[in-house]
């Protein structure tokens, strides 16, 4: 159980495009999921929250236009990556939280690997 | 990182030995993790210490959370070749249980 899934798991755009990662939550129900991205040999770095059919929360310094977050449903969550250039090339992970577990309990996808060209 | 760092950033130790991992934080937690980082891949939760215990084990992991220094440490014992990973700690925040932030790591390789 728990299981969090992203789509596409690797992605190579073109500067100046933008590209769509999915993350589901596949047996479970999440109010709240987060945005994270990580640097080669780095550490996650909480980019925002997403919370179902509100407005997602960015953390100081992301750019709320740049990174679109739609939360549309209670197992699904986009993170938009607009007019994407070079610097945006990172692994970007997410983690949604069991609805009906407790707040601490977030569960992690695979990771996209978003290579911009 | 946004809450800790972790040290020694980078660890390398022979089959069998213990890896002892430390990571120290910021603000006051409600809550502090363990994940582990496989290269290139999704995060695997390993253990949960909340605010008000010290010490936690689970199977060959042990875990130790000072609050008062703002630190834990993550003990591996008797490790494995399949233990190479990198090893990250995560907070929350006391005001706020929903947001974790990160550490920056530890890079493990276990030798064969």
């Amino acid at each position: 159980g728990a299981v969090v899934s992203q789509h596409p798991s690797r992605v190579i755009c073109k500067s100046g495009t933008s590209v769509k990662i999915e993350c589901r939550s596949l047996d479970f129900q999440a109010t709240t999921m987060f945005w994270y991205r990580q640097f080669p040999k780095k550490s996650l770095m909480l980019m925002a929250t997403s919370n179902e059919g509100s407005k997602a929360t960015y953390e100081q310094g992301v750019e709320k236009d740049k990174f679109l977050i739609n939360h549309a449903s209670l197992t699904l969550s986009t993170l938009t990556v607009t007019s994407a250039h070079p610097e945006d090339s990172s692994f970007y992970i997410c983690s949604a939280r069991d609805i009906a577990g407790g707040p601490y309990e977030q569960y992690f996808g695979p990771g996209t690997r978003l290579t911009v060209t | 990182s946004q809450q800790g760092e972790e040290d020694p950033q980078a660890l390398s130790i022979q089959e069998g030995e213990n890896a002892t991992m430390n990571c120290s934080y910021k603000t006051s937690i409600n809550n502090l993790q363990w994940y582990r980082q496989n290269s290139g891949r999704g995060l695997v939760h390993l253990i949960l210490i909340r605010s008000n215990e010290r010490e936690k084990h689970s199977g060959r992991l042990r875990v130790t959370l000072d609050t008062s220094k703002k630190s834990s440490s993550l003990l591996i014992t008797a490790s494995r070749a399949a233990d190479t990973a990198s090893y990250f700690c995560a907070t929350d925040v006391e005001y706020n249980f929903n947001k974790f932030y990160f550490g920056s790591g530890t890079k493990l390789n276990v030798k064969p």
